[in-house]
């Protein structure tokens, strides 16, 4: 089945604690972004890669870094998670910047930061 | 002016009625249009692609109107399970920016 793979679904940290969302995709697609999405903002894109080696930030990247290293594969790293982080995740990917590709999203990962 | 723009909601319609959502956007250079789907705390889902005028899919139309800069969604005979948000995102060919709308948030009545 073709889908997005997100790790964990759910995750309760502490203040300055390393962690990791992983993401995986088996469509072979080029394209794979991270969003947040908060009540009221909708959905807003933190980083995006062209392909593997290629990433940059999107709207709000500050206290988020991410790694290409496989096509299928995009983890997505919080160095020092803060309460503001606290929010749903969401990585997508598609075939590529052609207009007529829409994404397939992962079913979330919701992060709570204490 | 926001880049995409939609009247939040919620629509409270009863089972069956037809129901019409608006979206509009400032970037006269977006090529394609998608409305997602997104039930609560899950993730968003492809409902429709519109690339030209508009698209049909079964209850769902979707209609462009590129002069005016809006896109439309419109559901036919409502259903129960349509209760969702529902997201616009105009997009550029060639770039890598999905821009997403807050969404218009939709609830079928029994």
């Amino acid at each position: 089945e073709a889908q997005v793979t997100q790790n964990p679904r759910y995750l309760i940290t502490v203040t300055g604690k390393k962690l990791t969302v992983t993401c995986s995709q088996n469509m072979n697609h080029e394209y794979m972004s991270w969003y947040r999405q908060d009540p009221g903002l909708g959905l807003r894109q933190i980083y995006y890669s062209m392909n593997v080696e290629v990433t940059d930030k999107g709207d709000v990247p500050e206290g988020y870094k991410v790694s290409r290293k496989e096509k299928r594969n995009f983890p997505l790293i919080l160095e020092s998670p803060s309460p503001n982080q606290t929010s749903l995740y969401f990585c997508a990917s598609s075939l590529g910047p052609s207009a007529n590709y829409g994404y397939t999203f992962g079913s979330g990962t919701r992060l709570t930061v204490v | 002016r926001k880049e995409v723009e939609q009247d939040p909601g919620p629509f409270n319609v009863p089972e069956g009625a037809t129901v019409a959502f608006n979206c509009t956007y400032s970037n006269s250079a977006s090529q394609s249009f998608f409305w997602y789907r997104q039930d609560c705390r899950k993730e968003p889902k492809l409902l429709m692609s519109v690339y030209s005028s508009g698209n049909e899919d079964g209850r769902f139309t979707a209609q462009l109107n590129r002069a005016s800069q809006y896109i439309s969604l419109l559901i036919r005979d409502s259903k129960l399970s349509d209760s969702a948000t529902y997201l616009c995102v105009p997009k550029s060919s060639g770039t890598y920016k999905y821009i997403f709308g807050t969404g218009t948030r939709l609830k079928v009545l029994a």
